[in-house]
């Protein structure tokens, strides 16, 4: 069974761009979150889709902004980049919300803002 | 809400010393807790978790953590660490019931000389 997956594996953007992360679930998961994880901070949460609804936030600013198709794939969008975004932004999925026991984290993508 | 505090940031073993990485949450209600554990290069896995019951619970590769409501802890343990343990592990916590967010530590990174 394949595993989460994140695409790309690596981006390099300059301030003030914007991005688009893909992640795509594990077959049959349809909760989707996404975590920023920085050295200083660890993985801090973003957001959390289920049925292509945001049922969780976090505490980022609305330049952070997420969604889940019908087939369950979520992006996420990141506008006017800072260089403190730069990150590893980790995506897990699950068959329902907050359920651990199914919970896969994938690999990340890693931003660089320059 | 939630947070979680992991006071070691970094800590440095030698091979067959014992393990004791801290790990304390607020919340005023019940609590689901975890250590997830990321080793160089993979994938975020959970090592542990406790949901009810016996508040010493026991992981895979020998690792174990106690939850001492009284003292809103729930600290990791092995006792005798070994080279292949040298990752980074992250305290985490959701209230439990229902469909809830984890929030997660900043992480304690583990270095574990030969």
């Amino acid at each position: 069974k394949a595993g989460v997956t994140q695409t790309p594996r690596y981006l390099i953007k300059t301030r003030g761009q914007q991005v688009t992360l893909s992640c795509s679930p594990i077959s049959g998961h349809r909760s989707v979150s996404w975590y920023q994880q920085t050295p200083g901070q660890g993985l801090q949460f973003l957001f959390e889709y289920f049925s292509e609804t945001q049922r969780n936030k976090g505490n980022f600013p609305g330049r952070f902004s997420g969604r889940q198709f019908s087939n369950s794939r979520s992006e996420m969008n990141v506008s006017t980049l800072e260089l403190g975004d730069s990150a590893l932004y980790l995506c897990a999925s699950s068959i329902k919300p907050g359920d651990t026991d199914t919970q896969y984290f994938g690999p990340g993508t890693r931003l660089t803002v320059l | 809400a939630q947070s979680v505090s992991q006071h070691n940031h970094h800590v440095i073993l030698s091979e067959a010393a014992s393990l004791e990485l801290g790990c304390n949450y607020s919340y005023g209600g019940t609590v689901n807790l975890f250590w997830y554990v990321q080793y160089p290069g993979q994938h975020l896995q959970l090592l542990l978790k406790y949901f009810s019951g016996d508040p010493l619970v026991k992981g895979i590769k020998g690792f174990e953590a106690e939850f001492i409501k009284s003292k809103f802890s729930f600290n990791l343990r092995k006792p005798s660490v070994q080279w292949s343990d040298t990752a980074e592990y992250f305290c985490a916590v959701n209230s439990a019931g229902g469909y809830q967010k984890v929030t997660f530590g900043t992480g304690t990174k583990l270095q574990v000389i030969p």
